[in-house]
């Protein structure tokens, strides 16, 4: 059974980097692009970007200009870091699997989410 | 890259059935037959219940159906129960990009 487990700091200040990790249990860490969802509270999901095993990279356009993602293979996890947060970043955080096979795109599993609080 | 566009709302009594559509454009709908459907319980992290259009995972109840066709998409539930009350949100593949609906919020009557 795969489980996505996350962890990273839940409150920050305006200015900081935002870090958050993922380990992958269960299951083959390549194959797959590992990604992040946010969602901001009472609004909707945003993706935010994703890496796969070989580091290769795919990102919002919106936030690019600020978005690192990195994996560790050898842990079976990949993280997250958003430079200059402010309040507009303040969200629950997910990772999430989606498989990368040719003419197929589903999130299939999830972590528990992260809230990360960033006050004005 | 634009949000999916979705119902805010939507609701149904129970047994019956509801649809829940979703627009998109040329860029990600209409381009990638791959849009998939996700259920969201209040403080739970989402759940995948429709892929590639029409399929559902393991475990899905068969009163969850899905279908596209153009910029179009449709998540379906059929005989409505209680806990399908919830949050759904529809996805596709953009071009090296992923765009998420507003979300619509479902109430059983």
């Amino acid at each position: 059974q795969v489980q996505l487990q996350q962890w990273g700091a839940g409150l920050l200040k305006p200015s900081e980097t935002l870090s958050l990790t993922c380990a992958v249990y269960g299951g083959s860490f390549s194959g797959y692009y590992w990604s992040w969802i946010r969602q901001p509270p009472g609004k909707g999901l945003e993706w935010i970007g994703e890496i796969d095993h070989s580091g290769s990279t795919n990102y919002n356009p919106s936030l690019k200009s600020r978005i690192t993602t990195s994996v560790d293979v050898s842990r079976n996890q990949f993280s997250l870091k958003l430079t200059s947060v402010t309040a507009a970043d303040t969200a629950v955080y997910y990772c999430a699997r989606r498989p990368s096979y040719e003419n197929s795109h589903k999130f299939d599993y999830w972590g528990q989410g992260t809230l990360v609080t960033v006050p004005s | 890259q634009s949000a999916l566009t979705q119902p805010a709302s939507v609701s149904g009594s129970p047994g019956q059935s509801i649809t829940i559509s979703c627009t998109g454009t040329s860029s990600d709908l209409g381009s990638y037959n791959v849009v998939s459907w996700y259920q969201q319980h209040p403080g739970k992290a989402p759940k995948l219940m429709i892929y590639e259009g029409s399929k559902r995972p393991s475990g899905v109840s068969d009163r969850f159906s899905g279908s596209q066709s153009g910029n179009t998409a449709s998540l379906t539930i059929s005989g409505l129960q209680a806990e399908d009350e919830a949050d759904y949100y529809c996805c596709s593949y953009a071009g090296s990009s992923t765009s998420f609906g507003g979300g619509t919020k479902l109430t059983v009557l």
